[in-house]
């Protein structure tokens, strides 16, 4: 079982470039997450999704947008790259259940914004 | 908006003693996970809680739920060097988890 899948790995991107950050899951959770986490901080909500065309925000979503056209892909587009971006990415997925199920994490995506 | 605090924020520990990391809530949760992440790596569910009052063990590990369901604790008995990590809260305000700030767990041998 792959779980959650996030790629890329790495990227360095220039200020003001975009990029679409990739997460798809095998598991037919329905609940996906996208979360940032600065160096020796927490982490951070940016968008969730409870299904299929279903998409809110987090606690900081601005400079970010996403789409959940499938159960199991959830990708993260970053307009216009600034160094304040510069993070680990985090996707997470769950079953349903109105929430009371753990999240499954990706290995993250490490971006640097120069 | 819902906050979640960690106290505290770092912890350095002889091998063998005691750990305790606290989590609060500034609104009242339906239900709070622990997570760790070990360095470089990404956060892996322990457990979680649900209902007011609630103790549950793992092994050397005892997690709380405050009976006002706002606050949780985490205790790891005889710390050993694999407990090394960051340990998460997580409380769920309707759909969404805050997570709270973390608490930096080293274990000297």
């Amino acid at each position: 079982n792959a779980g959650v899948t996030q790629t890329p790995k790495f990227r360095i991107l220039k200020i003001g470039q975009s990029m679409t950050l990739q997460c798809t899951q095998d598991m037919n959770h329905n609940y996906m997450y996208w979360y940032r986490q600065d160096p020796g901080m927490g982490l951070k909500l940016i968008y969730y999704s409870v299904g299929a065309g279903i998409t809110d925000k987090g606690e900081v979503p601005n400079g970010y947008n996403v789409s959940r056209s499938t159960t199991e892909d959830f990708p993260l587009r970053l307009e216009l790259a600034a160094p304040s971006q510069t993070s680990v990415y985090f996707c997470a997925s769950s079953y349903g259940d109105r929430g009371y199920q753990p999240q499954h994490f990706g290995d993250g995506t490490r971006l640097s914004i120069l | 908006g819902q906050q979640v605090m960690q106290i505290p924020q770092y912890q350095h520990v002889q091998e063998g003693e005691d750990f305790t990391t606290y989590c609060n809530s500034s609104t009242t949760l339906s239900n709070i996970q622990w997570y760790k992440q070990r360095p470089g790596g990404h956060p892996v569910f322990l457990i979680q809680l649900v209902k007011s009052g609630e103790v549950k063990k793992q092994k050397r590990l005892t997690f709380q739920f405050g009976e006002a369901k706002k606050n949780s604790s985490l205790h790891i008995t005889a710390t050993q060097t694999t407990d090394v990590g960051t340990y998460f809260c997580a409380g769920r305000e309707t759909y969404k988890y805050i997570f709270g700030t973390g608490t930096r767990l080293k274990v000297l041998a």
